[in-house]
């Protein structure tokens, strides 16, 4: 059974709208992240929270808000969608962030086009 | 900005080979280097990692680090057809938080 479930696994949306991709880990993770995958482009790192407390933000534009109802649920928002947004999107989680030793565990990805 | 490369863009090795995939990263100051498996419309999934200078194995898979020369390289002993994915070469940075930087990966394909 996936220990990290990212629904929905497809998702396209009109240019201006707005999504919210959903993120649950089982692992009982203290740490989760969003990381964004385009096409010929390396795994790019977008956010990382730890006990529902923003620790970093690599991401320029305020069109993308996180959102931690619960420890183990980190939603990713997204407004004003551009076709350049369009990438799999992938939720991931490790046990802390302190750690050089931390292994970070992905979900499946939800891959998003933006018409 | 951290750069990761990786080497060769793809590779194809028969059944039974050693399969060598190379990454180079741009700063010495790396906490540790992380490899990750990822096969299509998957997540990545770690596979070893790497915090010393030196080597380190697990089961098929080895691992060489030189810090001085900036590369890591991993080696898969005795390459299997479900050895065939997206390789991905991860360094780590900084005291706090779990950033990777990763590079844009090696196609492995293990032709039976």
């Amino acid at each position: 059974d996936p220990k990290i479930i990212q629904k929905p696994k497809y998702l396209v949306a009109v240019t201006g709208s707005e999504k919210i991709l959903i993120c649950e880990q089982y692992l009982g993770h203290n740490a989760m992240y969003w990381y964004r995958q385009s096409a010929k482009k390396p795994l790019e790192f977008m956010f990382s929270y730890s006990y529902q407390k923003l620790m970093d933000n690599q991401t320029a534009s305020s069109r993308f808000q996180p959102q931690s109802s619960k420890k183990n649920h980190l939603d990713l928002q997204i407004t004003a969608l551009k076709p350049d947004d369009s990438a799999t999107y992938f939720c991931a989680s490790s046990q802390g962030t302190g750690a050089s030793a931390e292994t970070l565990y992905f979900g499946s990805g939800t891959r998003l086009t933006v018409l | 900005q951290e750069k990761v490369q990786q080497s060769p863009e793809s590779l194809i090795v028969p059944e039974g080979a050693m399969s060598s995939l190379n990454c180079t990263f741009s700063n010495s100051a790396s906490q540790s280097i992380w490899w990750y498996q990822q096969h299509p419309g998957k997540g990545p999934e770690a596979l070893i990692s790497i915090f010393s200078n030196g080597n380190k194995k697990e089961g098929r898979l080895t691992v060489y680090l030189n810090r001085a020369s900036l590369h890591v390289s991993l080696h898969i002993r005795d390459s299997q057809p479900s050895d065939s994915a997206v390789y991905l070469c991860a360094v780590r940075y900084g005291s706090s938080g779990n950033k990777l930087i990763f590079g844009i990966g090696t196609l492995l394909s293990v032709k039976p």
